[in-house]
C-alpha cells in the first residue's frame, strides 16, 4: 500500500524563522515527488517536482530538496503569507495518473 | 486567464437528495480528476477521465458518478447523499498521461454541506 506521512502535522513560526517540513514515503520505484501548497477554502497549488536523489528546487523562499526516503521542504525567513497547508504526493504504484497525497502540514507564520 | 472553475462554489443538500456538481476548464487539458478531502485529510481520488477513459478507483462508492461530456466540463453526481459525504470536493485537471499527469491544476472547490 502506498503511504506518504508528512510531518509535523501543524508548525508554528515566527517571521524569519526557518524551518523544515518532511515527507517520508514508502512507495517502490518513485516516479517522482510534488510539493503542493493549499490555502484554506481553495485547492492545492503545484509548486515542484523532485525525480531523482540528490535533487533540489527552489522558489522564492522555498526549497525542496529529496533523498531515497524523503523530502524536506525549507521555508527560509518566512513571511506571513506562506501560511498555508503544504501537501506532498507521489504516484500511486499501480502506474495510473492516480497521486497518492499526505494528509499535510499546516504553516502558520506569525508577523 | 487559463483555468479551472468549479461550480458552485458552496452546495447544501439534503440527505437522500441527488447533488451534481460541475467542473469547468479552459486549459484543454486531456485529464480531468475528482478528489474528496475532508478536514485535515488528504485529498483522496475518486476517479479520473483520460479524455473520454473513464477510471474509477476501486474504492469509491457506488453512489458516486461521473460524466465528462466533452474536454471541457467534468461533473460529479451523487445519488443518494449521506451525512458522511459532506466534504470539499475538488476538481483537477493535467495535461496527459506519464509525468505530466503528476502536475495538477485545481480548481476552487466546492463545499458540500448535507443536512
Amino acid at each position: 500500500e502506498d503511504q506518504v506521512t508528512q510531518s509535523p502535522e501543524a508548525l508554528r513560526l515566527q517571521e524569519g524563522e526557518s524551518s523544515s517540513l518532511n515527507c517520508s514515503y514508502t512507495v517502490s520505484g518513485l516516479r517522482g515527488l510534488f510539493w503542493y501548497r493549499q490555502d484554506p477554502g481553495k485547492g492545492p497549488e503545484f509548486l515542484f517536482t523532485l525525480y531523482s536523489a540528490g535533487e533540489e528546487k527552489e522558489k522564492e523562499r522555498l526549497k525542496a530538496t529529496l533523498t531515497k526516503k524523503e523530502s524536506f521542504l525549507h521555508i527560509t525567513a518566512p513571511k506571513p503569507e506562506d501560511s498555508a497547508t503544504y501537501l506532498c504526493a507521489v504516484p500511486s504504484e499501480g502506474g495510473s495518473e492516480k497521486l497518492v497525497f499526505g494528509k499535510g502540514t499546516k504553516l502558520t507564520v506569525n508577523p | 486567464d487559463a483555468m479551472v472553475i468549479q461550480n458552485p462554489r458552496y452546495q447544501v443538500t439534503q440527505f437522500g437528495k441527488p447533488v451534481t456538481l460541475s467542473c469547468s476548464q479552459t486549459l484543454n487539458h486531456n485529464v480531468m480528476y475528482w478528489y474528496q478531502q475532508k478536514s485535515s485529510q488528504a485529498p483522496k481520488l475518486l476517479f479520473h477521465y483520460y479524455d473520454k477513459d473513464f477510471n474509477n478507483e476501486a474504492d469509491t462508492p457506488d453512489n458516486f458518478q461521473s460524466r465528462r461530456p466533452n474536454t471541457s466540463f467534468c461533473f460529479l453526481d451523487i445519488r443518494s447523499p449521506g451525512l458522511g459525504d459532506a466534504a470539499m470536493y475538488l476538481c483537477a485537471t493535467s495535461r496527459d498521461r506519464g509525468n505530466r499527469a503528476y502536475e495538477q491544476y485545481f480548481g476552487p472547490g466546492t463545499r458540500l454541506t448535507v443536512t
